[in-house]
């Protein structure tokens, strides 16, 4: 699977966006990018995925390059509930399983 | 229930005992993986399970770690003569399909191996 790189740690305030980068220079074209969270004590759970075109839902937005080698989670208002780590992830079309990284520590302050 | 279930929520076992973790997936989830996650690190793959299709084991640490599915219900992770660095949090996730593209996480079982 391709690698992705992350920051290891961000803040925010509340109430800010807050844009989170990830970089991945080896994508191919077969693979999507997916991004996952995971609150303290809690398992993973999916946030967006998108393969060329920016992706909107109501938990975020995803931003790609146009090169696809970089995108960018973006939560437009963060809250106190958002701070959680943050997984970047390249998934192959056709591909079973999901590889993750360390991920971003995004910390939150009222 | 709506979700992945899995149980115990908390183990801790003596080194050398053999541990069962066990994990409800989401009815009509036909996918089932399991996954370990060490204190303060990212998440690495055990195994992955699809309908009736032989399991991916390729992240299995070593033979001391198996799995079983029945169908596509409940699955059961075995470890057998625990050490010290299986202490993990382990995961169990699924998802509607082996393409599908959400996975769905349980809470873990979190594991202290003494």
């Amino acid at each position: 699977d391709a690698k992705t790189t992350q920051p290891n740690s961000m803040e925010s305030n509340e109430e800010e966006p807050v844009h989170l980068p990830c970089n991945h220079s080896t994508i191919s074209g077969t693979d999507y990018i997916h991004w996952y969270r995971q609150l303290p004590s809690q398992g993973p759970e999916y946030v967006i995925h998108g393969l060329t075109s920016n992706v909107n839902n109501r938990m975020a937005s995803l931003a790609i390059a146009e090169d696809r080698k970089s995108s960018t989670l973006i939560l437009h208002r963060a809250t106190l509930r958002d701070a959680a780590v943050y997984y970047c992830i390249l998934r192959r079309r056709g591909s079973e399983k999901l590889v993750f990284g360390k991920g971003t520590k995004l910390t939150v302050n009222p | 229930g709506a979700g992945v279930s899995q149980s115990p929520s908390n183990k801790v076992t003596e080194k050398g005992k053999d541990v069962e973790l066990r994990c409800d997936p989401i009815s009509g989830h036909t996918a089932l993986y399991w996954y370990r996650q060490r204190l303060g690190q990212g998440l690495e793959f055990l195994i992955y399970f699809q309908g009736n299709s032989a399991p991916d084991k390729s992240g299995l640490p070593s033979d001391r770690f198996s799995a079983e599915r029945t169908g596509e219900s409940v699955s059961t992770l075995t470890i057998q003569r625990t050490q010290q660095e299986d202490s993990a949090v382990y995961l169990c996730a699924s998802s509607l399909s082996a393409t599908n593209e959400k996975l769905f996480f349980g809470s873990g079982t979190q594991l202290s191996v003494l």
